[in-house]
């Protein structure tokens, strides 16, 4: 079955710095999306994606994120000037078509990162 | 904003029980819904999507309800097995993106 694949699994970074994180959705998927999940939390959505542009995102999602689909297999999340409270764990997602139209959507096993 | 609610948090059952698990959500006006489950450490995996205009969705020993007049939803597990054991989160979709409950953690024991 399909699978949508991140890396890495496991980031440590120091408070101040900036991560990527990458994201190989399923080929023939048009919507990407980052959601996160701080320890002990809900997941909550961060950012949708589609034809090279955002298309939604939330109010977590300020100037310090942003994402890119840098070729045709890859997207990425950046996360500029990490803060200790970006702890979390970050799932990108994909879906053929757009969710309300009752496209499922396909999880990645998520990239955790700790910020030290 | 869509709030959604999952009770209880945690279930531990015996091997072979039917069980419920409740979901709640605030703002009816949702195009779907649908149920994941996490395992430890693991992504989410979709087992039932159910649309608005839908009433109950199953798949093999789950059967999931959705009451979108009165912002609620089921999933009811049927002779449950100790590989059910995971977290379940009830997701709402408003338009493109999902409102998710906090999960309840299920621990089937042999």
């Amino acid at each position: 079955e399909p699978e949508v694949t991140q890396t890495p699994s496991h980031q440590v970074t120091q408070m101040g710095q900036e991560v990527i994180l990458r994201c190989v959705p399923i080929s023939n998927h048009l919507y990407f999306y980052w959601y996160r999940q701080i320890l002990g939390q809900k997941v909550e959505f961060l950012v949708s994606f589609y034809n090279n542009e955002i298309s939604e995102k939330s109010e977590i999602f300020d100037d310090q994120f942003s994402v890119e689909r840098p070729d045709g297999s890859n997207f990425t999340l950046k996360i500029r000037s990490t803060k200790l409270e970006d702890s979390a764990m970050y799932f990108c997602a994909s879906s053929e078509e757009r969710l309300f139209s009752g496209n499922t959507i396909y999880f990645g096993e998520g990239s955790w990162l700790t910020v030290v | 904003k869509q709030e959604v609610t999952q009770i209880p948090a945690a279930l531990s059952v015996p091997e072979g029980e039917n069980l419920v698990l409740n979901c709640s959500f605030t703002d009816s006006a949702i195009y779907n819904l649908q149920w994941f489950r996490q395992d430890p450490g693991k992504g989410l995996t979709s087992l039932l999507l159910i649309q608005s205009s839908q009433r109950e969705q199953t798949s093999g020993r789950l059967n999931a309800s959705l009451d979108k007049s009165s912002g609620r939803s089921t999933l009811y597990i049927a002779a449950s097995q100790p590989g059910d054991s995971a977290t379940y989160l009830c997701a709402v979709n408003n338009f493109n993106k999902f409102y998710f409950g906090s999960g309840t953690k299920l621990n089937v024991k042999p």
